[in-house]
């Protein structure tokens, strides 16, 4: 079974840039989290979906940063305008909302380095 | 004052060695605890699963639960060193689908 499919897995780009990452979650599995994870940090979550819903973006910094999951299979989170303080690893993870356990499973991560 | 405490370490041990990790945390509503490890440059993975209190054992891996106390701990028995990783703990309430993560501990186990 592929597991969850993040790209790109690195990122460079100045600050004001914008920059966008991909996620492709487990087949099957409706729900979606984007998190931010910074250098010797957990995971922090900045947004869920429920298929194509966002029911929790109480987290994403709207001034800059959006997503989207339009056809409730794949997501895009984008960064508009990049700061030198997004810096950091930007992990996606998948869910299947019909289980108690809330057992996520997380990608690779997108790391960005913004200069 | 975090949600979730969790010493990052980082610590070494030699191969063969136990391993102890453990986290505190402040919401009495958490159920569901989780410990995840994390090799450099990936992702979290999943490693034990416990649902209140109590103990779970898996092959080398032992977690326990004490929830009077908020305090939660991984045991690696006959530590390995592909047992060198990052291990985050976790821990969400009922029904509420949001991780709430410990900073993580690096653990080296020298060959």
């Amino acid at each position: 079974e592929a597991g969850v499919v993040q790209s790109p897995r690195y990122k460079i780009i100045e600050k004001k840039q914008p920059v966008a990452f991909w996620c492709n979650p487990i087949s099957g599995h409706n729900t979606l989290y984007w998190y931010l994870q910074n250098l010797g940090q957990g995971p922090e979550l900045l947004i869920r979906y429920e298929n194509e819903e966002a029911v929790d973006d109480s987290q994403l910094p709207k001034d800059r940063f959006s997503a989207e999951r339009l056809k409730g299979v794949d997501s895009t989170l984008k960064i508009q305008p990049a700061e030198l303080g997004d810096s950091a690893v930007y992990l996606c993870a998948s869910s299947f909302s019909g289980l108690t356990n809330n057992e996520q499973f997380f990608g690779p991560g997108t790391r960005l380095t913004v200069l | 004052q975090k949600e979730v405490e969790q010493d990052p370490g980082p610590l070494s041990v030699p191969e063969g060695a136990i391993v102890s990790l453990n986290c505190t945390y402040s919401n009495s509503a958490f159920q569901y605890f989780m410990w995840y490890r994390q090799y450099s440059r990936k992702g979290p993975e999943l490693l034990m699963y416990t649902y209140s209190s109590g103990n779970k054992e898996d092959g080398r891996f032992t977690a326990q639960v004490d929830k009077s106390s908020k305090y939660i701990s991984l045991f690696i028995r006959d530590s390995q060193p592909s047992d060198s990783a990052t291990y985050l703990c976790a821990m969400s309430a009922p029904n509420d689908y949001k991780l709430s993560f410990g900073a993580g501990t690096t653990v080296t186990v020298r060959a």
